[in-house]
Parts: C-alpha cells; sequence; structure tokens
C-alpha cells in the first residue's frame, strides 16, 4: 500500500501569506504526528494527533500555527502570516497505534519544503 | 521527554560494522530507545526500537546498557547506502518525540 504522502512538496509563499500543508497518513494509522525541521537540524515535534483528536500541541512555535484532523484521517498544517523563520522542511508522519502502545514506529513522509520569500 | 547525546559524525569503512553510540542518562522506566536514519531530502526511516533488551533485526542490532542510559545501534556490514544521519530518540509512546541532532555516518569505499 501507499505510503505517508504530502503535498505540495514545495511551496514558496511571500512573508504574510497564509499557507496550508496536507498530509495523508497510511490508512488506518491512529496516530498522526507533524515535525518541523530547519536545516542542518533534526526533526522538532509541533503536535500529534490520535484520531481526530488533538492530544498534544506544545510544539507549535506560535498561535499563527494550525493544525487539524476532522475525520481521523487526512490532516492539515496551516501557518498564517508566514515569516521568514518559517521556512523549514514540513515532516507529517503516521503510527499504527495510539498512545501507550509498546511498539508505535512512525512512517514518515517526504516532508513539504516551505520558504518564506 | 529525555533528552538523547550524539556525537556530531562518524566515519566507517565500508564492509565493517558500524557502532553508533547515544547516551540518555534521563530515560525513565516507561521510555523506549527508538533510532531512525535519514538519507537526505526523504522523511527519517525506522530501523529499530528496544525497552531493556538487545534487539536485533535484518537492519540493525541495539544493545542497551543494563542501567539504560546508554545504547548503541550496529549496523554489522555497512555499505555506501548506510551513508546518512542517524537519530536515536526516547519516547513514551504518549505522542511526543523528541529528536536531538543525530549523527551523520559516513560510510567510505
Amino acid at each position: 500500500g501507499a505510503g505517508v504522502s504530502q503535498s505540495p512538496r514545495y511551496k514558496v509563499a511571500k512573508r504574510g501569506q497564509d499557507v496550508a500543508l496536507r498530509c495523508d497518513p497510511i490508512s488506518g494509522h491512529v496516530s498522526l504526528f507533524w515535525y518541523q525541521q530547519a536545516l542542518g537540524q533534526g526533526p522538532e515535534f509541533l503536535t500529534y494527533f490520535q484520531n481526530e483528536a488533538q492530544l498534544d500541541k506544545s510544539g507549535l512555535p506560535s498561535d499563527r500555527f494550525f493544525a487539524e484532523r476532522p475525520e481521523g484521517s487526512v490532516s492539515t498544517l496551516k501557518i498564517q502570516r508566514t515569516q521568514q523563520e518559517d521556512s523549514a522542511v514540513y515532516l507529517c508522519a503516521s503510527s499504527l497505534f495510539g498512545r501507550g502502545s509498546s511498539y508505535n514506529e512512525q512512517f514518515f513522509g517526504p516532508g513539504t519544503r516551505l520558504t518564506v520569500l | 521527554d529525555a533528552k538523547t547525546t550524539q556525537p556530531p559524525s562518524m566515519d566507517c569503512a565500508e564492509g565493517r560494522a558500524a557502532n553508533l553510540p547515544c547516551n540518555h542518562s534521563t530515560i525513565s522506566g516507561n521510555e523506549y530507545v527508538y533510532w531512525y536514519r535519514q538519507i537526505h531530502s526523504q522523511g527519517p526511516q525506522y530501523i529499530i526500537h528496544g525497552l531493556k533488551n538487545n534487539e536485533t533485526n535484518e537492519m540493525a542490532s541495539l544493545i542497551i546498557t543494563e542501567d539504560r542510559k546508554s545504547s548503541t545501534l550496529i549496523l554489522p556490514h555497512a555499505t555506501l547506502r548506510d551513508t546518512a544521519v542517524y537519530y536515536c530518540i526516547v519516547t513514551n509512546n504518549a505522542g511526543k518525540s523528541t529528536f536531538g541532532d543525530g549523527t551523520t555516518l559516513t560510510v567510505k569505499p
């Protein structure tokens, strides 16, 4: 079956524009994660969903960042009024089980590279 | 979340074993050690994970010390395609996972 897909793969935005990044997780996966990865650094956790519930949004850097997963499958990460420091690769990952499982391998998508001019 | 410490870079000769260390001295009892690797321009890929016992799969072996404060990922016969950034993370499977900056492994012919 298909893995995790993300769209668009590349996005260029002018400072101040709003952007929406889409993640299609593996079908049936309960957990969904968003990460931000700056150049040369490891992925930084943004937010976590278990089905449609956003259980952890402690990593979202400001109130300009908003994520949703309304039907427990596809997720969208929205960034309002983009700024240059938002330039990064945004990674989405899904895993089969929810919280508390002893096995929770994350399957990552290829990421969306956002460049804010 | 427990933090991890890894050397920023390592070299390994092709065909030899690559041993990648990770310190996680603040790990708590219900936290697992996971290893992922990331090849340029791709998302991270799962390699292996463990709680307290050593683990082996088709990709690698994971050795966790008895006190669980450190671990070593072993690639038994490194190939050029194993050149990547390797991340050691600890997670209590409550959702949040904290990646560090990883170890850049360069396999040389």
